[in-house]
């Protein structure tokens, strides 16, 4: 059973306009969420998170919001841009010790010229 | 760039042999982590280690150990390769204290065929 869960494979979007994605998770021990960008044979690389005990967080064109209530998170991209075009993965942090994340399936963001 | 190297970066194998991959870290961090990387599943965890010769399972490590002999060192093997064990694996280290700030960075890859 998927505990983080990105429901939409792939989002296309116009360059300049907003970009959000989403992610669903089941877990109520989650404490720490982030989202990471990934390039075509690179590694993932980590782009902004948040802690639950806050329900927002921005970074530059970078806002993620999260919903305890509903376990609902999502990031935002305003302006979007074409290098931002890439795979976005949702992750989540459990509490225990060994700081394990726990990952979504990932969505493909295109955004057009 | 949080330092982590992997190698080898490409590999092909056939169906029956150990394979081992190297994630090298040069920043001392004692967190180190193994995932997979398949289609439709995101990143699962094979195997983590929070120090030396300290390591645990993660959710998909049927078929795979680990070995952390230095801080900086930390081994997957696949004791006898199977198709389904052709993925990309990553290597990551956990970088940070405290829960607004604790992060994970990841390293280049590792792309694994088993013929």
């Amino acid at each position: 059973d998927q505990q983080v869960k990105q429901n939409s494979p792939s989002l296309s979007v116009q360059e300049g306009r907003i970009s959000i994605l989403n992610c669903d998770y089941t877990n109520s021990m989650f404490d720490y969420f982030l989202w990471y960008k990934k390039y075509p044979a690179e590694g993932p690389t980590f782009l902004i998170s948040i802690s639950s005990i806050k329900d927002k967080n921005e970074d530059g064109r970078f806002t993620v919001f999260l919903n305890k209530s509903a376990k609902h998170l999502s990031l935002h991209i305003v302006p979007s841009q074409p290098g931002d075009s890439a795979v976005y993965f949702c992750a989540a942090r459990g509490s225990g010790s060994a700081r394990q994340l726990t990952f979504g399936s990932g969505t493909q963001l295109t955004v057009l010229p | 760039d949080a330092g982590i190297t992997q190698s080898p970066r490409h590999k092909v194998t056939e169906t029956g042999t150990p394979v081992t991959l190297r994630c090298h870290q040069t920043e001392n961090h004692r967190y180190m982590y193994w995932y997979r990387q398949d289609p439709g599943h995101g990143l699962r965890l094979i195997h983590y280690s929070y120090g030396v010769k300290d390591t645990d399972k993660g959710e998909v490590s049927d078929g795979y150990s680990v070995s952390r002999s230095k801080t900086e060192d930390f081994l997957l093997t696949l004791e006898s390769a199977t198709s389904s064990q052709t993925s990309v694996y990553f290597c990551a280290i956990s970088v940070g204290t405290g829960t607004d700030r604790e992060t994970q960075y990841f390293g280049p890859g590792t792309r694994l065929l088993v013929l």
